[in-house]
């Protein structure tokens, strides 16, 4: 069963705006992990967030993490067209265990 | 560094053959793990290897195989293939050693199996 779910599913936004993520899941988790994947193709790590962490930061990124909602949010500030992608977040349930349960996805496409 | 490969690229089968996927963990990486992504869905874990062993496996049937050689390098292989087969598979490499807390896991190009 999938453990992350992303809303919104898809995101149209123009470049230079911010764009907003969201994740929930089920389970208690050691950490949550952000992936980008281009045209189908590999996925790329953006940032992980441990479980004892609330808030990271990554060049334009920012990932919060509320633990008692089991939600976690991603942040693309001032887009650009390259940002268009489809976003995953995946978690990690133990720690010592780097085994990823990944929601369905949020496409996002950023209009020049 | 070449990170993670992953040939073929494309793989057409028909039902009930077998096929084989094959993967290059990063340089310095000694964990593999496969994963399937269906069109529109996100990836779902098929299992895990780590010193020739398989370490852990998600729900998958016994159809989905597979082996890690001792230069890290790791064999995804399906029996008996099903439409449903029909799918992106993705190879991750992460390590060395301990995982702790997480770590990144980088990510193959992946191989895209049409099964008819």
């Amino acid at each position: 069963s999938q453990q992350g779910e992303e809303d919104p599913q898809a995101l149209s936004i123009q470049e230079g705006e911010n764009a907003t993520m969201n994740c929930s899941y089920k389970t208690s988790i050691n950490n949550l992990q952000w992936y980008r994947q281009n045209s189908g193709r590999g996925l790329v790590h953006l940032i992980l967030i441990r479980s004892n962490e609330r808030e990271k930061h990554s060049g334009r990124l920012r990932v919060t993490l509320d633990t008692s909602k089991k939600s976690s949010s991603l942040l693309i500030t001032a887009s650009r067209a390259a940002d268009t992608a489809s976003y995953f977040c995946a978690t990690a349930m133990y720690y010592g265990n780097n085994r990823l349960a990944f929601g369905k996805g949020n496409q996002v496409v950023v209009i020049p | 560094d070449a990170g993670v490969t992953q040939s073929p690229t494309h793989l057409i089968k028909t039902r009930g053959q077998q096929v084989t996927l094959r993967c290059s963990p990063k340089s310095g990486h000694d964990t593999v793990s496969w994963y399937q992504q269906a069109l529109g869905q996100g990836p779902q874990f098929i299992f895990q290897y780590y010193e020739e062993e398989e370490r852990q496996r998600g729900n998958f049937p016994d159809r989905f195989s597979g082996h890690q050689f001792p230069n890290y390098s790791s064999e995804l292989n399906v029996n008996a293939l099903l439409l449903g087969d029909s799918a992106l598979y993705l190879c991750a490499s992460s390590g060395p050693g301990e995982v702790g807390w997480g770590n990144e896991q980088f990510f193959g190009p992946g191989t895209r199996l049409t099964v008819l």
